[in-house]
């Protein structure tokens, strides 16, 4: 079985430019998750969703932060316009309502704004 | 904000040693659960503890939870240099919701 799928692995951009990053989840998980974790930090909940309906997207910075999961399989995350303080790690989780709490993280995108 | 407080916040061990790391949380929970990072990767599930139990085990690992004291450990037995990682507890506040990490204890593990 295929593990969550996310890329790219690894993005470097200047400041004030837009970036995407993208998530295919493990298939029939109609959970998905984007965290963003800072060095040496544990992950930071960023939107949930389930199946297409973002359910907790508290900690999501609107202003320049946007997210859709069409289809509710397929997620992409958007930043425009990035800042230096973005620059981190972004990692797509997905899990199964009925198969419990459990989460399967992807391997991470790695954001560097310069 | 990050809800539990992994302690140490390093440690270094000897091949064949056990390690115990433990975790801190604020409020009631419904589940905690461990993962750990390798370096450069994503997160790796490793264990689940409900609130209703008080310790688990899966092949090395050995996880204990006191709702009492809002806090767990997890033990890894006969450490091996693989087990080299950054481990993280997490907790949910309902069966299906978000969970919230710690900041994570990096383990060296040497040969």
């Amino acid at each position: 079985e295929a593990g969550v799928v996310q890329s790219p692995r690894y993005k470097i951009i200047e400041k004030k430019q837009p970036v995407a990053f993208w998530c295919n989840p493990i298939s029939g998980h109609n959970t998905l998750y984007w965290y963003r974790q800072n060095l040496g930090q544990g992950p930071e909940l960023l939107i949930r969703y389930e199946n297409e309906e973002a359910v907790d997207d508290s900690q999501l910075p609107k202003d320049r932060f946007s997210a859709e999961r069409l289809k509710g399989v397929d997620s992409t995350l958007k930043i425009q316009p990035a800042e230096l303080g973005d620059s981190a790690v972004y990692l797509c989780a997905s899990s199964f309502f009925e198969g419990g709490p459990e989460q399967y993280f992807g391997p991470g995108t790695r954001l560097t704004v310069t | 904000s990050q809800q539990g407080e992994e302690d140490p916040q390093a440690l270094s061990i000897q091949e064949g040693e056990n390690a115990t790391m433990n975790c801190s949380y604020k409020t009631s929970i419904n589940n905690l659960q461990w993962y750990r990072q390798n370096s450069g990767r994503g997160l790796v599930h490793l264990i689940l503890i409900r609130s209703n139990e008080r310790e688990k085990h899966s092949g090395r690992l050995r996880v204990t939870l006191d709702t009492s004291k809002k806090s767990s450990s997890l033990l890894i037995t006969a450490s091996r240099a693989a087990d080299t990682a950054s481990y993280f507890c997490a907790t949910g506040y309902s069966g299906y919701s978000t969970l919230t990490f710690g900041k994570g204890t990096m383990l060296l593990v040497s040969p």
